[in-house]
This record gives structure tokens, C-alpha cells and sequence, in this order.
């Protein structure tokens, strides 16, 4: 079963406006985290942000934010003020405390106009 | 701090083939795992290892071994390659398989079956 849904295969965003990207999970462990990367056009993975389950507030590291609503298992990305090179696949991610793996969701492409 | 290292980074076979791409990580994790990814699916876990001597399957391991003779290396090898195993690979690691560690990334392996 798909623990991790991301509903938006694409969306853009005019720079410097803030954007929201989708991510729900499905899982019975009361302990687990949530993560998001960002995959730029050359490929590689950079991990953005983290929370976790028994996190009270939201998680921010700069630019973005994680809005993280338990009851509705949802764990939206949140990017303010956003930039060119923002454009690239976004993942959302969960790790379980009962499980020794990290799954992912399929993925959002985000394409920032100038 | 060269971190988790790949090779090779692109790789064609043929049908029937085999071939080993490696992974290694200068991290000291104890965590470490494959990935699959094609497009619209996101990542799919293969194979991972959560110390030296264990490894477990993930959710698409057919096709694939692995073994973890240290904690530095965790090579992934293909016994009789597949066009279906046509796929960017990735390798990670994590200190833990713990949810709250994040993994850290190869920069892939592009592979090709023709």
C-alpha cells in the first residue's frame, strides 16, 4: 500500500510568490519522521527539512517550512519568497520507528517563472 | 569529506549481464540502502542493511543481491540484467535506522539494459 501520496505531478509558481506542496502519509507507528528533498536537474538528492511525530511545532529551516498536521496526516511543504533555482522534483519522505526504511512518495516537479 | 561514493555513474549492459555497482560511505553509518528510481514513481527501496553482516529486502528486490561484509561498503549486484532494470540508482545512508535521521546520498548510477 502507498504510505506516502504526493497528488501533484506539477506545479508553477511566479518568483518570489510562496508555494505549498502536497504530502500525505498513511501509517499506525506513533513514532515516525517526515522528510522532504529536492532533486535539482543534475540529479542529485538534497535533504530540505525534517519532522518529526511528537514535534509540537512545525518544523522551518530558512526558506521553508513544514506544515505538519497530525490528525490529518499531512506534511505539506511550504516555500516562501521562491527563486529560480527552486525549480526542480521535490520528495516527500517517512521513516518508521518500527521499520529500518524510508519510503517515498513520487514526487512533485516544481517550476518557478521568472 | 567525500561522504557516500557511487560507481560506476553510467553503465550500459546487455540482457543476461551482470554487473556489481558500488557503494561506499566514509560516515561511519550503521545504515545503508538502494534505491530504484523511474520517472513518476519516485524512489523504491531495493535493498538495505542496518549494520554489517544484516541486510533485508525492500519493496522491489528482485533481480538484485546485496551483502555487507563492513560498514564502509554495500555493494548492489545484478545476476542476469534486465531491460526492466533500466534505472537511475541511488545509495544512502543514515546513521541509524532510527525515524529521526535523514539519509545522505550518492549522486546515482545511471544504468542502461539494452
Amino acid at each position: 500500500a502507498q504510505k506516502i501520496t504526493q497528488t501533484q505531478p506539477g506545479m508553477f509558481v511566479q518568483e518570489k510568490e510562496a508555494v505549498t506542496l502536497d504530502c500525505t502519509y498513511d501509517t499506525s507507528d506513533p513514532s515516525y519522521g517526515l522528510f522532504w528533498y529536492k532533486q535539482p536537474s543534475s540529479g542529485e538528492m538534497i535533504f530540505l527539512i525534517y519532522q518529526g511525530s511528537y514535534d509540537q511545532q512545525n518544523a522551518t529551516e530558512g526558506r521553508y517550512s513544514l506544515n505538519f498536521q497530525k490528525a490529518r496526516k499531512s506534511a505539506n511543504l511550504v516555500i516562501s519568497a521562491s527563486q529560480l533555482g527552486d525549480s526542480a522534483m521535490y520528495f516527500c519522505a517517512m521513516r518508521e520507528g518500527g521499520n529500518n526504511d524510508m519510503r517515498f512518495g513520487a514526487g512533485t516537479r516544481l517550476t518557478v517563472k521568472p | 569529506n567525500a561522504g557516500v561514493t557511487q560507481t560506476p555513474k553510467f553503465q550500459v549492459l546487455k540482457t543476461g549481464q551482470s554487473m556489481t555497482l558500488q557503494c561506499a560511505q566514509d560516515m561511519n553509518h550503521e545504515y545503508m540502502s538502494w534505491y530504484r528510481q523511474d520517472p513518476g514513481m519516485g524512489l523504491r527501496l531495493i535493498h538495505y542493511s542496518v549494520g554489517a553482516g544484516i541486510t533485508d529486502q525492500g519493496e522491489v528486490p528482485n533481480g538484485y543481491n546485496v551483502s555487507r561484509s563492513t560498514t564502509e561498503d554495500f555493494p548492489l549486484r545484478l545476476l542476469l540484467a534486465a531491460p526492466s532494470q533500466t534505472s537511475v540508482y541511488f545509495c544512502a545512508s543514515s546513521y541509524s535506522g532510527r525515524p529521526t535521521g535523514e539519509l545522505f546520498f550518492g549522486e546515482g548510477s545511471r544504468l542502461t539494459v539494452l
